[in-house]
C-alpha cells in the first residue's frame, strides 16, 4: 500500500529553527508538496520537490531524498503565526497526491 | 469571484438526505478534485476531473458522485447522507499531474 508518514505533534520555540520529517513509499514518484493549513482554513501550498536536494524560499525550505523516500520542511526564525499543522504530499505514479495525516505544529513565546 | 469557492461554507443535514456542496474556479484549470479531511487522516481523494467532460474515482468514492459539465464547476452530490460522511470537503484545482492543486476554503458537514 501507499503510506505516508510525518509525526503527528511538534512544539518549538518563536525564534528558533524547527525540521518535519516525512517519509513516503509510493507507487512511483512525481514530485512532494508541503502544505500550510492553520486551524479551521484550507490547506496552501508551501513548496514542491521533484529532484534531490534543497529548495529554499525565505524561511522555509524543503529537502528531498527519493533514494530514502525522505523529504523535511525547514522554517527557520519561528513566529507565532507559523502555528499550524503542515502536510506532506507525494504524487504517484498515476499523478494522485497521497496525503500524509499531518504535523501539527505549536509555536510557544 | 477570486480563485475558488464553495458553497455552502456549513451545513447539518438528516441521515437519508440529498446534499450537493458546490464548488467553482475561476483560474481556468483543467482539473479538479473533492476531497474529504477527518480528524487524524490526511486528505482523501472522492473524486476528481482532469477536464470538463471527464470524471474520475478517488481513494472513497463511495456515496458520492461529481459532474463536470464546463471547466468552471465541480459539484459533489451525496445521494443519501449517512453519519459517516460526517467530515470537512474541501474541493481543490490545479492543471492536472503533477501541477500544484489550490484549495477551495472547505465545507463543514455534519450528517445527523
Amino acid at each position: 500500500g501507499q503510506n505516508i508518514d510525518q509525526p503527528t505533534e511538534m512544539t518549538a520555540t518563536e525564534g528558533a529553527i524547527v525540521q518535519i520529517n516525512c517519509t513516503y513509499q509510493t507507487s512511483g514518484f512525481n514530485g512532494l508538496f508541503w502544505y500550510q493549513q492553520h486551524a479551521g482554513e484550507a490547506p496552501t501550498f508551501l513548496s514542491y520537490n521533484v529532484l534531490d536536494g534543497l529548495e529554499e524560499k525565505g524561511r522555509f525550505s524543503s529537502f528531498l531524498s527519493r533514494s530514502k523516500g525522505y523529504s523535511y520542511l525547514l522554517l527557520k526564525e519561528l513566529q507565532m503565526k507559523d502555528s499550524a499543522s503542515y502536510l506532506c504530499a507525494v504524487t504517484d505514479s498515476n499523478y494522485q497526491l497521497i496525503w500524509g495525516a499531518g504535523t501539527k505544529l505549536i509555536i510557544k513565546p | 469571484i477570486a480563485g475558488i469557492t464553495q458553497a455552502p461554507t456549513s451545513q447539518i443535514l438528516a441521515a437519508g438526505r440529498r446534499m450537493t456542496l458546490r464548488c467553482t474556479q475561476d483560474m481556468r484549470h483543467n482539473a479538479m478534485y473533492w476531497y474529504r479531511q477527518d480528524l487524524g487522516l490526511g486528505l482523501r481523494l472522492i473524486h476528481y476531473s482532469n477536464t470538463a467532460g471527464t470524471t474520475g474515482k478517488g481513494e472513497v468514492p463511495d456515496g458520492y458522485s461529481v459532474s463536470r459539465a464546463n471547466t468552471d464547476d465541480f459539484p459533489l452530490t451525496l445521494a443519501s447522507a449517512v453519519p459517516s460522511q460526517t467530515s470537512v470537503y474541501f474541493c481543490a484545482s490545479g492543471q492536472g499531474g503533477a501541477d500544484t492543486q489550490y484549495f477551495g476554503p472547505g465545507t463543514r458537514l455534519t450528517v445527523l
